[in-house]
């Protein structure tokens, strides 16, 4: 079945220590995003990739990182630079967005992060 | 730029209830529409969405109606579930304050239902 894998589905961080979640989708999407969701915040963008090799900073890029060497794969690294990573991080993919912006993102099951 | 605003929650209804999510927009443009709902533990699910004004988006029960008069989408079903509980969220795309890449979310409303 086509869809988007997260992993792994929870992990824990010491202080100072990056750590890298991943993301591989098969759906064949040029699009992928990272979100970061907050108790009673929604969610928040935090990197986006249109294309491979490719990657835009969203509205709370501080303290993570993102690589896009291959279509199906969107890893996130949250540095120790970033000082409140405790959250739930969902990624997702879609099939570009045209002129219109009418195609729908699909998402992963996500990755709990916490601190130890 | 572009936001998304809808009711606060909790909203807790008896099963067979009729349930309405408000959700408004600020937008140029002309946004794409979309509801998405979160099941405990999970990613997002997309469960419905339009792009016009004046379509409807239906799906499993669940209506929207894309108004650019009030700039409104609000969700409606008729007889909910137990099964229905989860949290919902309006988004946006496609409007000329955002890129047609980014959703902007609301914040989300968490609905129970009870038997």
């Amino acid at each position: 079945d086509g869809g988007i894998t997260q992993s792994p589905k929870y992990l824990f961080r010491k202080e100072g220590q990056n750590v890298t979640l991943s993301c591989e989708q098969n759906l064949n999407h040029d699009a992928m995003y990272w979100y970061r969701q907050d108790p009673g915040q929604g969610l928040r963008l935090i990197y986006y990739s249109q294309i491979v090799n490719d990657f835009q900073k969203g509205d709370i890029a501080e303290g993570y990182s993102v690589s896009r060497e291959k279509k199906e794969s969107f890893p996130l690294t949250v540095t120790s630079a970033q000082k409140n990573p405790t959250a739930f991080y969902l990624c997702a993919s879609s099939n570009g967005q045209g002129v219109s912006g009418n195609q729908p993102q699909h998402f992963g099951d996500g990755t709990r992060l916490s601190i130890l | 730029g572009d936001s998304v605003t809808q009711m606060e929650g909790p909203v807790t209804l008896s099963e067979e209830a009729f349930l309405t999510i408000n959700c408004t927009y600020t937008a140029t443009g002309y946004p794409s529409l979309f509801w998405y709902v979160q099941y405990p533990g999970e990613g997002l699910q997309l469960l419905l969405k339009a792009t016009k004004a004046d379509d409807k988006g239906s799906n499993k029960g669940f209506e929207a109606t894309y108004r650019k008069e009030t700039t409104s989408f609000h969700l409606e079903k008729g007889s909910v579930q137990v099964s229905d509980s989860a949290v919902y969220f309006c988004a946006l795309s496609g409007g000329s304050g955002g890129s047609n890449y980014k959703l902007t979310f609301g914040k989300g409303t968490l609905l129970t239902v009870n038997p």
